[in-house]
């Protein structure tokens, strides 16, 4: 067990709707980073929190954002959902900002109807 | 742009058989390479890294800057290494931002 949560496992919710995914990482990560994974897109980097400071962007859309909270935890806040918003959320942790050094979490299935 | 190019989306092969899973990538720096693999139910988890130039489960890899390319290899697959693999890069130096390939599924027949 890597020691990354995520919560909810899944989640069905409909359009123009507002939903948050948490994520805990492993116990000393400092580093936090969010993906999305469909199956066109494949693995897509959304953002990257270190030490509740946004590191790095990726391909996050502007109804979506997210925040790394004093005890390291993240959310991620996806609004005015659209069908295409359905797909799978992961969040990894590691201890610095190192892509090799990543633990990834079971993931948030969303699904968008 | 970096981009990383996983030309097949799934790849079946027997056991026993050499298996070569395509990575290629795009981009004007030094990359650092990785290959991640996900088995049926488990999380994402990294595989190897080209820095480190070690053999992990039988799997190699070598990057091939004239090809720009990172191909994963094994020479006789066995049944357990069904799974999804993904080639990723990350560019060094300033903010690391990671870009994953579409992933290959392997499948390995009895």
């Amino acid at each position: 067990d890597s020691g990354v949560t995520q919560t909810p496992k899944h989640l069905i919710t409909a359009t123009g709707q507002r939903v948050t995914l948490r994520c805990s990482p492993r116990s000393g990560d400092l580093s936090v980073y969010w993906y999305q994974q469909s199956l066109d897109q494949g693995l897509q980097f959304l953002i990257q929190y270190y030490n509740g400071e946004e590191r790095a962007k990726g391909n996050i859309l502007e109804r979506f954002s997210a925040q790394q909270f004093p005890d390291l935890h993240s959310e991620l806040n996806l609004s005015s959902l659209e069908l295409g918003d359905s797909a799978l959320y992961f969040c990894a942790s590691s201890v610095d900002n190192r892509v090799a050094e990543q633990y990834f979490g079971p993931g948030t299935r969303l699904t968008v109807t | 742009a970096q981009r990383v190019t996983q030309p097949e989306k799934l790849l079946s092969v027997f056991k026993g058989a050499p298996v070569e899973l395509k990575c290629n990538y795009s981009y004007s720096g030094s990359p650092e390479l990785f290959w991640y693999v996900q088995y049926s139910r488990q999380r994402l988890q990294l595989l190897l890294r080209h820095i480190s130039r070690e053999s992990i489960k039988g799997f190699t890899a070598d990057l091939n800057k004239g090809e720009t390319s990172f191909h994963l290899k094994k020479p006789f697959a066995q049944e357990e290494d069904s799974a999804m693999y993904y080639c990723a890069l990350e560019r060094t130096g300033g903010s690391y931002i990671p870009t994953f390939g579409r992933g290959t599924s392997l499948i390995v027949h009895p």
